[in-house]
C-alpha cells in the first residue's frame, strides 16, 4: 500500500534533550513537508522540501532542523533550542511541478511531549 | 502574503441536516487553488474536496459541495444530509500550485453532529 509513515506515534523527551521524527513516504512524491499542530492554531509550516538534498524555511522553523538525503525520508529533529515542543507534529508528501494542484497527503502524525 | 481564515471556531449540525463552514482568504493572485481537508478524532488528515480558481464550476464529491466566490475571495463547504462520521475538524487551505508547492491552512473549525 502506497502511503506515508511516521513514528513514533507518542514520543516524550526529557527538556534539553534533541530528538528525531521520523517520516517516511512510498508514494514516489518530489515534496515533503513538516507541520506542527497546537489547539486553536491549525497546521504552522515548520520545514519543507521539494527536491532532494534542498529545503526551505516555513514560517516557524526556529529550534527546529530537517534533512532530505533520499527522496522518500525527510526526518524532522527538534532541538534543545525549541521553546515550546510539545505539539502534535504532521508530515505530508505532494507531487511537485508534475501538476497543477499539488495536494498533499498527510502522514498519522507524531504526538511529542516534553516531560 | 497569502491568509486563509476560519472565523467561526465550532459549529454543530443535527444528523441529516445540512451545513455550511465559511472560509475566507487574501491573495493578489489570480490562479491557485483551494482545499477543504477533515481531521477526524483519530488526527489522521483526509482531503475532502479541491476546487481550482479558473474554473467558474463550484466543486462536488457526493454530500459535499462548495460555494467559491472567487471576487469577494470565499470558500464554503455545505456538507448536506449530514452524518455522525462527518464530526471533526474541517480545515481550508490555499496553495498556488505548480513550482510553488507550499500550501496556507486556516486555523480550522470543529464540526459536530446531533443524533
Amino acid at each position: 500500500d502506497g502511503g506515508i509513515t511516521q513514528s513514533p506515534k507518542y514520543l516524550f523527551r526529557k527538556e534539553g534533550q534533541n530528538v528525531t521524527l521520523s517520516c517516511e513516504q512510498n508514494l514516489n512524491h518530489d515534496a515533503m513537508y513538516w507541520y506542527r499542530q497546537d489547539p486553536g492554531q491549525g497546521l504552522r509550516l515548520i520545514y519543507y522540501s521539494q527536491i532532494v538534498n534542498d529545503f526551505q524555511k516555513g514560517d516557524i522553523a526556529e529550534g527546529y532542523s530537517v534533512s532530505r538525503e533520499k527522496k522518500e525520508s525527510f526526518p524532522l529533529t527538534v532541538t534543545s533550542a525549541q521553546k515550546n515542543p510539545t505539539a502534535f507534529y504532521l508530515c505530508a508528501s505532494s507531487p511537485f511541478g508534475t501538476s497543477g494542484h499539488n495536494e498533499q497527503f498527510f502522514g498519522p502524525g507524531t504526538r511529542l511531549t516534553v516531560l | 502574503a497569502q491568509t486563509v481564515t476560519q472565523s467561526q471556531p465550532e459549529m454543530s449540525v443535527q444528523e441529516a441536516e445540512t451545513v455550511t463552514l465559511s472560509c475566507t482568504y487574501d491573495t493578489s493572485e489570480s490562479d491557485y487553488y483551494l482545499f477543504w481537508y477533515k481531521q477526524p478524532p483519530s488526527r489522521q488528515m483526509i482531503l475532502v474536496i479541491r476546487q481550482e480558481a479558473y474554473k467558474q464550476q463550484n466543486a462536488t464529491e457526493n454530500r459535499f459541495s462548495v460555494n467559491f466566490q472567487k471576487a469577494a475571495k470565499s470558500f464554503s463547504l455545505k456538507i448536506s444530509d449530514s452524518q455522525l462520521g462527518d464530526a471533526a475538524m474541517y480545515f481550508c487551505a490555499y496553495g498556488r500550485g505548480g513550482a510553488n508547492s507550499k500550501l496556507t491552512f486556516g486555523k480550522g473549525i470543529t464540526l459536530s453532529v446531533r443524533p
